[in-house]
């Protein structure tokens, strides 16, 4: 099945700077998508990135906060900018699996554990 | 719009027990459903989906989940609880074809008991 590599595997940043995050899938694939997860919480959408256009953000999250780049079908990151403490969660990378690629349907990154102080 | 509502923030069982974790949703469309299981400062591991074709799914390590539209739930069971299960849960649903959005449920952490 398709492997995703998602580093760094954690972070404790300064406040006010920013972390940029990689995912990295061994299979090439349309669609990348970046998750949070706030303490104790589920997951929840940040934006979805397609190769070759600009990433489609949920409600709440803005480019300027988490600009995501998307250069080839293989590769995405995800930064977050100008950090604060409530930006400390777990962020994950998610693709999509096509018969052939795995099991069938959506899998995950082992995610990124943010810490800001 | 889709949503996923799962009933139980926590569940406890006794190992060797059965496990009954319980997801209702609603979708204006023919969902795509799925459970997920994360186990402490893991990832993600996918445990079964349904996409329309048998209503009873059968999962990973035992695990399975019945479709029924008719109450609009996809409830997560096991047929005897293993320490290893002990974990959080997530019930999730697909949004319309093609968008890839998932909507996850807010978790059940489930405790077996020796």
């Amino acid at each position: 099945s398709a492997v995703i590599s998602q580093k760094p595997s954690r972070d404790i940043c300064q406040r006010g700077t920013s972390l940029t995050i990689q995912c990295q899938v061994d299979s090439q694939v349309t669609m990348m998508f970046w998750y949070r997860q706030q303490p104790g919480q589920s997951l929840t959408l940040i934006a979805t990135a397609n190769q070759g256009s600009e990433a489609t953000y949920e409600s709440g999250f803005v480019i300027d906060k988490f600009p995501i780049s998307r250069p080839n079908l293989t590769f995405s990151t995800l930064t977050v900018s100008n950090m604060s403490p409530e930006d400390s969660s777990i962020y994950l990378c998610s693709v999509e699996l096509l018969p052939g690629q795995g099991i069938y349907g959506y899998t995950f990154g082992s995610g990124t554990r943010l810490t800001v102080v | 719009a889709q949503s996923v509502t799962q009933l139980d923030s926590h569940v406890s069982v006794s190992e060797g027990t059965p496990v009954l974790l319980r997801c209702n949703y609603s979708s204006s469309y023919s969902p795509s459903l799925f459970w997920y299981v994360q186990h402490p400062n893991k990832g993600l591991q996918l445990l079964l989906k349904y996409t329309s074709a048998a209503t009873l799914v059968k999962g990973i390590n035992g695990f399975e989940a019945e479709f029924k539209k008719s109450e609009t739930s996809f409830h997560l069971t096991k047929p005897s609880a293993h320490m290893s299960d002990a974990a959080e849960y997530f019930c999730v649903v697909s949004e319309t074809s093609n968008t890839g959005k998932l909507i996850f449920g807010q978790g059940t952490t489930l405790q077996v008991k020796p």
